[in-house]
């Protein structure tokens, strides 16, 4: 069985530039959430989809968007990128079948805004 | 953003201690999740948490989901070096609608002395 994926690991971007963030989801299971994490904070939820449509959204501004694929994949897409949103973005996957809430992660992408 | 009490907030112990620590919410929740981050990485989950009073062990964990269901805790019984990380409790509000959501702890971060 495979684990959640992310790429890439790191990331480095200037102040305004866009940012693609990729993340493919454990086998069977068929959603896939985004969260951001500060140093020291917990992690926040920014994002949740469920078969290619957004299924709920936590506190982001619209800059903050995303996609899910047929194969379930999804990626996090920020525009317009401020310094604030430096931090580790992380791809969660989950099923019906093993409890949607029950959520598995991946090893994060690591993003720096100079 | 939101975040879940969690405390304590940090603890330094000695190898083979007992470790305890909780969650608390101001609101009901359905599911109670425990995970462990190593510095860099994902979260990895511990213990999933489905019932009021549930009491679930994985190994030298033990996790209880509150009977008010709005809080949580998590043992580490005769704790070894590779304990150390930083512990995140997270919850799936009850009032989360459609969207299976994640709000997280504050975190405990936990140190093993050998």
């Amino acid at each position: 069985e495979t684990g959640v994926t992310q790429s890439p690991t790191h990331l480095i971007k200037t102040r305004g530039q866009q940012v693609t963030l990729r993340c493919s989801s454990q086998s069977g299971h068929n959603t896939v959430s985004w969260y951001q994490q500060a140093l020291g904070q917990g992690p926040q939820f920014i994002f949740q989809y469920y078969r290619e449509e957004e299924n709920g959204r936590g506190n982001f501004p619209p800059r903050f968007s995303g996609l899910q694929f047929p194969n379930y994949s999804s990626e996090l897409n920020v525009n317009a990128l401020e310094l604030d949103d430096s931090a580790l973005y992380l791809c969660a996957s989950s099923s019906l079948a093993g409890g949607l809430n029950t959520q598995y992660f991946g090893p994060g992408t690591r993003l720096t805004v100079l | 953003g939101q975040q879940l009490n969690q405390s304590p907030q940090s603890m330094f112990i000695q190898e083979g201690e007992d470790v305890s620590m909780n969650c608390t919410s101001s609101s009901i929740f359905n599911t109670w999740l425990w995970y462990k981050q190593d510095p860099g990485e994902g979260p990895v989950l511990l213990i999933a948490l489905y019932k009021a009073g549930e009491l679930t062990s994985n190994g030298r964990l033990t996790a209880q989901f509150g009977i008010t269901r709005k809080d949580s805790f998590l043992n580490i019984s005769a704790s070894i070096p590779s304990d150390v990380g930083i512990y995140f409790c997270a919850g799936a509000p009850r009032n989360g609608g459609a969207t299976n959501k994640l709000i997280f702890g504050t975190g405990t971060l936990l140190a093993v002395q050998p």
